[in-house]
This record gives structure tokens, C-alpha cells and sequence, in this order.
């Protein structure tokens, strides 16, 4: 089992809806949850962290954590085009451990 | 500006050939690592380094090389490269090892023939 899992996509999701991003990991001591952006060809960038169960907001972007079920979301709403991109889960226990990404395509 | 820097940004090289990609960091970061990033397997760790003379191996440290004689520096080594090191490398610093933003350098897209 990976220890940080998404779905590959591609996700493809209509200007103005909700895009919405999953991620699991395996290790239940897992402290803290980044989740980045990666446009193609370019390096991963910090969108939002999260270290507590519930969710957190910033702007468009809210972060959703369950750490009974392992489980972590990215919702982006009102998606733009600009959102079009690679999203990576990241968990941090003793070291920073990355999924592979979700592709996603915001259609204008 | 707060940034990481890598260099070369391109390289081809030849098997056997020994390189070397520079990583920088200006933001006084205890904590620097070096990343591999292939399709469908994402960020894998290298080598990561949590203070100078002080580095460690990563998930997939065969065929590289490290060191950190100053901290915002961390030079990548590849003594023999190989085709299968063929990827897309990223520099990352952070504060410190756990719970801290990874900030990264804007990859080094590496190609042995």
C-alpha cells in the first residue's frame, strides 16, 4: 500500500463548479497535511495546511481532515481555468511523503 | 525574495559522465532535501539533510550523492549517471524537518543518454 494515495485523475470539472480532490495515507501517526499545486513543467507551490480534524478555509480553497478514516480533501470552489493543474497531497510524520497527484481541468 | 535556486534548470548528459545540480537557499533553512519526480510515481526523496555536514538517505538514494558543508547550500551528485536516472529533480528547504512548509526550487530536468 502507498503511503499517500489519489486518485491520478484526470478530474475535469466546468468553469464555476466545485472541484473536489481526495487523498488517503497510511500512517495514523501522520501529524500534519499540506496540499500543493503544480502546474506543468513548473515546481510544487503551498496552497493550504491543515494539522486539526475539520475543516479550514482560505478564500476558494477549503481543507478537509479525518484523521480516524486516514482522510484528506481539497475543495476548490467557483473553479477557474487558472485552477487546470497537478495537486499533491502531502503527509508529514517523520518526513514530507507526497501522492502522485490529481490532474485537474477547469472546462471554461 | 525568498527563494531556492537550482541549476542547471536543462541538462543532457552521456552515461558515466559525472554531474553535479547546484541547490540554494536564502531563507537561513535548517532542513534541505533533494526530490525525483517521475509519472505516476511523484515525489520521491533522494537524500534530505537536516543541518550542514549532517544528510541522510531518502526512499531512492542508489546512484546519487549529497553533501552540506554550508547551510544554504546542497549540491546533488551524480558520480556514473545512468538513463534511468532520467527525471525531473527538485531542491526543497524548510524550516525544519517535520509539521514546516517545503518550499522548492524550480527543477532540474535531467536526460542521460
Amino acid at each position: 500500500q502507498k503511503e499517500v494515495e489519489q486518485n491520478s485523475g484526470p478530474l475535469s470539472v466546468p468553469e464555476g463548479a466545485i472541484a473536489s480532490l481526495n487523498c488517503t495515507y497510511s500512517d495514523r501517526g501522520s501529524q500534519s497535511f499540506f496540499w500543493y499545486r503544480q502546474y506543468s513543467g513548473k515546481s510544487p507551490e503551498l496552497i493550504m495546511f491543515i494539522y486539526s480534524n475539520g475543516d479550514k478555509e482560505d478564500g476558494r480553497f477549503t481543507a478537509q481532515l479525518n484523521k480516524a478514516s486516514q482522510y484528506v480533501s481539497l475543495l476548490i470552489r467557483d473553479s477557474q481555468p487558472s485552477d487546470s493543474a497537478t495537486y499533491l497531497c502531502a503527509v508529514n510524520f517523520r518526513d514530507m511523503r507526497f501522492g502522485a497527484g490529481t490532474r485537474l481541468t477547469v472546462k471554461p | 525574495e525568498a527563494q531556492v535556486t537550482q541549476n542547471p534548470r536543462y541538462l543532457i548528459t552521456v552515461t558515466g559522465k559525472k554531474l553535479t545540480v547546484t541547490c540554494s537557499q536564502n531563507m537561513n533553512h535548517e532542513y534541505m532535501s533533494w526530490y525525483r519526480q517521475d509519472p505516476g510515481l511523484g515525489l520521491r526523496q533522494i537524500y534530505y539533510s537536516m543541518n550542514v555536514e549532517v544528510t541522510d538517505k531518502g526512499d531512492v538514494p542508489e546512484g546519487y550523492k549529497v553533501s552540506r558543508k554550508e547551510k544554504r547550500n546542497f549540491p546533488l551528485i551524480l558520480e556514473s549517471p545512468s538513463p534511468n536516472q532520467t527525471s525531473l529533480y527538485f531542491c526543497a528547504s524548510s524550516l525544519s524537518r517535520g509539521n514546516t512548509e517545503a518550499f522548492f526550487g524550480q527543477g532540474t530536468r535531467l536526460t542521460v543518454v
